[in-house]
């Protein structure tokens, strides 16, 4: 089975404060994704990454950057934490033929204060 | 730009009926997949289904069924005899046409299905 592995299951970080949530997956996915999820809106793209390196801007990019160093780990870093950023963040991966589906980690309830 | 509808924010539903989950969709592309995820109050999210745009019949796994209209624009799920443990949120997502860097989805913005005993 496919694991996706959110470094945090529950974080509360202050404002202002440099966040980063790790996420690994085990199964050589090319393709990892950053979501965040509010009530009612669903899940909206932050960030996605096809390749070691390589990253692409999603829906809702702002005061978001992330980090792909390496093929298994795909980082979400919040530069300077605001309020507006408390939320359900969800990584997933998926291998690189567009017809399966993406495999999600089990999310990071991120709160700051 | 596509965009997913799910117009029903929440639903109940008596345990052992079957229920419909509306999904509608707009895209101008003509390659397109369409996915259902189940995510119950544990928070993980939990591939049911998925549906191609060029797949002529309806997709079917276990007690999920996807009604594919496409003139419609519509990829409504069917779940048959439902269960307490299909208690959740369910969500309708759309993906990208195919192209090199990678395939992203769209996601709406989810039904919450309760199963009553």
């Amino acid at each position: 089975d496919v694991k996706v592995t959110q470094s945090s299951r529950y974080l509360v970080k202050r404002t202002g404060e440099k966040v980063f949530l790790e996420c690994v997956q085990d199964m050589d996915h090319e393709n990892m994704f950053w979501y965040r999820q509010d009530p009612g809106l669903g899940l909206r793209l932050i960030y996605f990454s096809y390749d070691v390196k390589m990253k692409e801007k999603g829906d809702i990019p702002e005061g978001y950057s992330v980090s792909r160093e390496k093929k298994e780990r795909f980082s979400l870093i919040l530069e300077s934490a605001s309020t507006n950023q408390t939320s359900m963040y969800l990584c997933a991966s998926r291998p690189k033929w567009s017809n399966q589906p993406q495999h999600f980690g089990d999310g990071t309830r991120l709160s700051i204060l | 730009a596509q965009k997913i509808t799910q117009t029903q924010p929440g639903m109940f539903v008596q345990e052992k009926e079957a229920v419909t989950l509306d999904c509608t969709y707009d895209t101008s592309d003509q390659s397109y997949g369409l996915f259902w995820y189940k995510q119950p109050s544990s928070g993980e999210m939990i591939f049911l289904i998925y549906q191609g745009s060029y797949d002529e019949q309806n997709a079917t796994e276990g007690r999920y069924s996807l009604n594919f209209q496409k003139a419609r624009k519509s990829a409504n799920l069917v779940i048959s005899a439902s269960q307490l443990g299909d208690s959740a949120m369910y969500f309708c997502a759309m993906r990208d046409p195919i192209k090199a860097a990678g395939n992203k989805l769209t996601f709406g913005g989810g039904t919450r299905v309760l199963v009553k005993p």
